[in-house]
């Protein structure tokens, strides 16, 4: 199956420092989803971006499915943008190992 | 539309025992797949069914099985439960086919083998 890898494993931040997120995969995809677990386990969908860019709030995503990364930004981090950031692509059920956030106050 | 849902949320066993957990998808979703998920192991696939049939299957050993329903429910039972087993069971739910493929996730259950 498709290889997702992400990068760093693990991040820690001061509240109200910006961030990126790095997704790296195997072979062309026509889908891919960033997601966030937070402490409780429930893994809330961000983003469905196959290609080019989007923007919620504070947070925003990038693919580049020619060049097989996507990149989520977190800008001005919160408290509650602490957790597990999974970046995935459903159509191959693949899933990256996550980046670790801690935001710090 | 209201979300996903799994249950039970928790559940603890014995080591040899079954266990069957259910997962409701979103209405219209004809996709259900399932995940475990461990500290060491992290997200892993286990099957994903499609209009009652399976359509794509994990690494499991064949003490995980699962099926879906014509209402597009989904039930997975792991048979002769083992410590290992201990995990946190996701479900998700998409729609393949109709140009979103968004995977829309439950709150999972909880598995604890003692």
């Amino acid at each position: 199956g498709i290889q997702v890898e992400q990068s760093p494993p693990d991040l820690i931040l001061q509240e109200g420092a910006n961030s990126t997120l790095r997704c790296n995969f195997s072979d062309s995809v026509n889908n891919l989803q960033w997601f966030h677990q937070n402490p409780w386990g429930q893994l809330i969908n961000l983003f469905y971006i196959p290609s080019g860019t989007k923007q919620n709030g504070r947070l925003s995503a990038t693919t580049v499915a020619t060049e097989r990364y996507s990149l989520l930004y977190i800008s001005s981090s919160q408290t509650t943008d602490s957790g597990v950031y999974f970046c995935a692509v459903p159509y191959k059920l693949s899933f990256g190992a996550g980046t670790t956030v801690t935001v710090r106050a | 539309k209201a979300g996903v849902t799994q249950t039970p949320r928790y559940l603890i066993k014995t080591r040899g025992q079954q266990v069957t957990l259910s997962c409701s998808p979103i209405s219209g979703h004809r996709s259900v797949s399932w995940y475990q998920q461990t500290p060491g192991q992290g997200l892993q696939f286990l099957f994903e069914y499609f209009s009652e049939t399976q359509r794509n299957k994990g690494n499991f050993p064949g003490r995980f099985s699962g099926r879906q329903f014509s209402n597009s429910r989904s039930e997975m039972n792991v048979s002769t439960l083992e410590l290992g087993d201990s995990a946190l069971y996701l479900c998700a739910s998409r729609n393949p086919g109709q140009g979103d493929e968004t995977q829309y996730f439950g709150p999972g259950t909880r598995l604890l083998v003692l």
